[in-house]
Order: C-alpha cells, then structure tokens, then sequence
C-alpha cells in the first residue's frame, strides 16, 4: 500500500497569512494527487486534482505543486473561511489512501 | 446543479446488513465511475470501493477491509448507486459518501464530487 504523510498535522495562521501544507507519498504517484477540504460536519470537497489542477469555481488564491513523492498545497492569502481540515489523497493505486489531514486554525 | 444524496444509514447490530443508497441528479449517471468513501468518527476518509461505467461492464473494486462482505452496484435507468453491506462490524461504524470520479488526461480516475453523507453506526 502507498501510505500518505501529511505536515504538519495542524497549524495556526491569521487572516492574510499563506500557509503551505506538504504531503509525502511512499511510492512514487506522478501526478496523480488530489487535495481536498473539510469543513466540521460537511463532505469533503474537491479543490485539486492531478496535483497541481484546480477545480471549477475553487479560488485562486489556492494551488497546488509536486510530483512523485512530494507535493504542497498552498493558500497564498487565507481568508475566514478556509480555517478547515485539508486532506490529500492518491489515485495512482489501490488501495486509494487518504494522507492524515492537517487542521488550519485561526491564530 | 449535480447532486448526490444518500440515505439508508442507521443503527445496525454487529453481524447485520444494511443497504445504502445514493440518489443522482444533474449529471449522466451513466457516464461515470463512481465509488463510496467512508469516514469513521474523527479520522480521515477511507476509500470503501469503486464501480465502472457500463463501457467497463460496471465492475467493481473493493478496499481489503470490506472485500467479500460490501458489495457496490448500481441502476443506471434511476440514477442510483448502492452499498449492500453485511457481516458488518463495529469498526465499520462512519459517514459513508457517494463519490463521483472524473478521468485526469492520463487515464485514471480521481474524486471529484461528494455527497452529504450518512451515517452507519454498528453497535449492540
């Protein structure tokens, strides 16, 4: 199994702040990441996929870059409703495993 | 507006079944991959399993944990994915979402949407 390390597994930032998020693949994947964001009680939602390819309607103050084992997913100006949990997540393999989540908190 | 909403969770007892539903609209049903995702109390999502569209003879992928005991199907002419799950166990207990997946430009399928969830609770 392709096992997901995500860092750090929680921050704090301020409004304003970028803030960048890394996640490590054991195994090579390309580019076949996802990165998502959970809100407390809602689904997951979508906001890149083949690791640098931002979904329709997701803002562009957020991106994403990697291949291979590495890759970050960068907020450049966090705004009050990206304080969230965001999740990684590989599809080049199965099992298709999810990295541990980092929770964005408000300083 | 696409929309996936599912139903069917509840309180089951160890070793029982249980069916989930997941109700499409404002997309091709039928074009698409789609797979559930489950999500226990306070952890990260689980990949539960897959199924095909009917170009791939809507076969099917299962994560080791629920192999031989959930089965994914689907009805094309109503626009619903199902989960049929049995022997289920307490740590089978979590949020189970229907995804659709989309094809990336190198062939393989990604989550794309979510739906709101419902919850499964195994316990005696």
């Amino acid at each position: 199994d392709i096992q997901m390390t995500q860092s750090p597994s929680s921050l704090s930032a301020s409004v304003g702040d970028s803030v960048t998020i890394t996640c490590r693949a054991s195994q090579g994947l390309t580019n076949r990441l996802t990165w998502f964001q959970q809100k407390p009680g809602k689904a997951p939602k979508s906001l890149i996929y083949a690791a640098s390819s931002l979904q329709s309607g997701v803002p562009s103050r957020f991106s994403g870059s990697g291949s291979g084992t590495d890759f970050t997913l960068t907020i450049s100006s966090l705004q009050p409703e990206d304080f969230a949990t965001y999740y990684c997540q590989q599809y080049t393999a199965y099992p298709l495993n999810f990295g541990g989540g980092t929770k964005v908190e408000l300083k | 507006e696409m929309q996936l909403v599912e139903s069917g969770g509840g309180l089951v007892q160890p070793g029982g079944s249980l069916r989930l539903s997941c109700a499409a609209s404002g997309l091709t049903f039928s074009d698409h991959y789609m797979a559930w995702v489950r999500q226990p109390p306070g952890t990260g999502p689980e990949w539960v399993g897959r199924i095909r569209d009917k170009t791939k003879s809507s076969t099917t992928d299962y994560a080791a944990s629920v192999k031989g005991r959930f089965t994914i199907s689907r009805d094309d002419s109503g626009n619903s994915l199902y989960l049929h799950m049995s022997s289920l166990k307490t740590e089978d207990t979590a949020v189970y979402y229907c995804v659709r997946e989309l094809r990336d430009n190198t062939g393989f399928y990604y989550f794309d949407k979510w739906g709101q969830g419902t919850l499964v609770t195994v316990s005696s």
